[in-house]
């Protein structure tokens, strides 16, 4: 089946500095991409979607400067978390859809943790 | 209220046990809903679609009730490793975009 992979799996950076996550699409080619944040026992909420060759879409309550997505080509989007915070610690994972869009592949995720 | 709502349980029961869960969903528009496993710190995976007449597969049982608006997943003869954490998941109008359950937690004992 289609994979994602998602690197890195996990980072632990200082407060104000920025991480940069990447998600490539490795046997196929995405055109839209969703970004996921999920905290400890919650459920996965959606953060933005991203779009190869436009502007990604934002979730309502989701701050555009702060989480900075970029879709470079067919295969690979990228989420930037700039100035983190510790409150910015979570597990984020990414999705590409499927050709049916009924089915979706993840990538592993990658656990942030600010200090 | 929220999208999709389930019990975070957990559920704590002994091998060879049938466990259910319940999920329910606000949009009524909804038209395609799914079961995903998600283990501890991974990603989720895909468990089962499920489909208005009911599904199976193997010992998980999948069934929609559109007019009350809940979905319900049955496992029978409960092994130690689906021990996990099992996702409502539904998906949303036109967008494409997957909507998630809180998840409800299953811990299966010897």
């Amino acid at each position: 089946g289609a994979v994602v992979s998602q690197h890195p799996s996990r980072v632990i950076c200082k407060s104000g500095t920025s991480v940069k996550i990447e998600c490539r699409s490795l046997d196929f080619q995405a055109t839209t991409m969703f970004w996921y944040r999920q905290f400890p026992k919650k459920s996965l909420m959606l953060m933005a979607t991203s779009n190869e060759g436009s502007k990604a879409t934002y979730e309502q309550g989701v701050e555009k400067d702060k989480f900075l997505i970029n879709h470079a080509s067919l295969t690979l989007s990228t989420l930037t978390v700039t100035s983190a915070h510790p409150e910015d610690s979570s597990f984020y994972i990414c999705s590409a859809p499927g050709r049916l869009n009924t089915e979706a592949f993840f990538g592993q995720g990658t656990r942030l943790t600010v200090v | 209220r929220k999208e999709v709502e389930q019990d975070p349980g957990p559920f704590n029961v002994p091998e060879g046990a049938t466990v259910a869960f319940n999920c329910t969903y606000s949009n009524s528009a909804s038209q395609s809903f799914f079961w995903y496993r998600q283990d501890c710190r991974k990603e989720p995976k895909l468990l089962m679609s499920v489909y208005s007449s009911g599904n199976e597969d193997g010992r998980f049982t999948a069934q929609l009730n559109r007019a009350s608006q809940y979905i319900s997943l049955l496992i029978r003869d409960s092994k130690l490793s689906d021990s996990a954490t099992y996702l409502c998941v539904l998906l949303s109008g036109g967008y494409n975009k997957l909507i998630f359950g809180a998840g409800t937690r299953l811990a299966v004992h010897p």
